[in-house]
């Protein structure tokens, strides 16, 4: 199947600072990615569409100035955790498609993100 | 509104034995149906969908799953649980809309932890 990298794995940062996390898509071109957040034994909840060339679609409830998103090309969206606290410690899982309408979703390893 | 129901928490099964992981779903159009699973501090890793077809999906690693368009249902089954089958287990939605609307957005239930034991 198609190959999504996605970099950092884990990363420790201080209260305040910002955090990017970046996911690649390996051999495919990927119009739309998706980024999910995950908490301890739970499901993987959407917080935003990324669309290349445009602006990014969230969920509602994210807040769009805490998490930017930018899909500069087709094979690149990038998670920016800006500000972060504590309470943004969080998995974070990327994923794309390789087809339109009938394709499954293919996933990054996840980011783990630990906020002192 | 798309969503998805996992009514079980955890699955317990013993190796050797058949197992069913339970999924329920609800979407306004045709519904395009997904199972992941996911080991620790890991992605999801795709086992089968159903789009369009026959009701009776085979997946990766001796999977399938049957898609029941009265009972609104997509679960998870294989013959003959493994130990290495533990896992988190989740089934996914997804409006079939083709258009220009339609992001493609996959919606996930809340998982099921398979626990197979020796």
């Amino acid at each position: 199947g198609a190959v999504v990298s996605q970099h950092p794995s884990r990363v420790i940062c201080k209260s305040g600072t910002s955090v990017k996390i970046e996911c690649r898509s390996l051999d495919f071109q990927a119009t739309t990615m998706f980024w999910y957040r995950q908490f301890p034994k739970q499901s993987l909840m959407l917080m935003a569409t990324s669309n290349e060339g445009s602006k990014a679609t969230y969920e509602q409830g994210v807040e769009k100035d805490k998490f930017l998103i930018n899909h500069a090309s087709l094979t690149l969206s990038t998670l920016t955790v800006t500000s972060a606290h504590p309470e943004d410690s969080s998995f974070y899982i990327c994923s794309a498609r390789s087809e339109l309408y009938t394709g499954e979703l293919f996933f990054g390893e996840g980011s783990r993100l630990t906020v002192l | 509104a798309q969503s998805v129901a996992q009514p079980e928490d955890q699955v317990n099964v013993a190796e050797g034995n058949p197992l069913t992981v339970k999924c329920t779903y609800s979407v306004s159009g045709n519904p395009y149906l997904f199972w992941y699973v996911q080991y620790p501090n890991r992605g999801l890793q795709f086992l089968l969908k159903y789009i369009t077809g026959d009701n009776l999906v085979k997946g990766s690693y001796g999977f399938e799953a049957e898609f029941n368009k009265s009972q609104t249902s997509f679960h998870l089954k294989k013959p003959s649980a493994l130990v290495s089958d533990s896992a988190l287990y989740f089934c996914a939605v997804r409006d079939g809309h083709h258009g220009s609307s339609n992001t493609g957005k996959l919606i996930f239930g809340q998982g099921t932890t398979l626990q197979v034991k020796p």
